[in-house]
């Protein structure tokens, strides 16, 4: 079966520190990877997807960065941390069967930024 | 652009009530739905999901049903449980998104009150 994994699972970083999120997926070949981020009290946020290694879309400016440096490895990154990149970080992945396949979450990273 | 609304929470009930969370959406084809839970600390798990008109998605007691006449996919349960208490979430991924990214509502809180 497909488990995700993400860590760490809290974060405590100053502001101007880097970060390195990384997640990874075990028991499937070529996922859709995604990052998003839920700012406390509010809905989800697509930060970034990959559809294969190298491959990233960004979809809004930011701080962040995302890599894919091999197939089941997603990591989300900043070289200067703002106050404002404090939240909840979600990874999840879906097969590549297109928009009728769920997305499966791992359990977050929470970022608090000082 | 695309979106999903859904009913602003908290949503408070007592044990064993009858509960509906509403979701509507905003689309240019033809979207699949979903509903996910996050409980406290946790990621988000799938619910259920309906891929075309008219299909009724279920699990654990939980019923959706994608109207496309009215663009929704209002999320019931006729009797819940204080373990229901979490944040729930709708959401759709259309069809030529690539990637199949999901676009999320702002979640809606529930509290079960024993």
């Amino acid at each position: 079966s497909q488990t995700i994994h993400q860590w760490p699972a809290t974060l405590v970083q100053p502001v101007g520190s880097p970060l390195s999120l990384e997640c990874t997926v075990e028991g499937t070949s070529n996922p859709n990877l995604y990052w998003y981020r839920q700012a406390a009290g509010r809905g989800l946020q697509l930060l970034f997807y990959s559809v294969g290694i190298g491959q990233i879309s960004s979809e809004v400016p930011q701080n962040l960065s995302a890599s894919r440096p091999q197939d089941r490895q997603f990591i989300l990154s900043s070289k200067k941390l703002l106050l404002s990149d404090s939240g909840f970080y979600l990874c999840a992945w879906s097969v590549l069967t297109g928009a009728r396949a769920p997305l499966h979450f791992g359990n977050g990273t929470r970022l608090t930024v000082t | 652009g695309d979106s999903v609304t859904q009913m602003e929470g908290p949503v408070t009930l007592s044990e064993e009530a009858f509960l509906t969370i509403n979701c509507t959406y905003t689309a240019t084809g033809y979207p699949s739905l979903f509903w996910y839970v996050q409980y406290p600390g946790e990621g988000l798990q799938l619910l259920l999901k309906a891929t075309k008109a008219d299909d009724k998605g279920s699990n654990k007691g939980f019923e959706a049903t994608y109207r496309k006449e009215t663009t929704s996919f209002h999320l019931e349960k006729g009797s819940v449980q204080v373990s229901d208490s979490a944040v729930y979430f709708c959401a759709l991924s259309e069809a030529y998104n690539q990637g199949g990214k999901l676009i999320f509502g702002q979640g809606t809180e529930l509290s079960v009150k024993p």
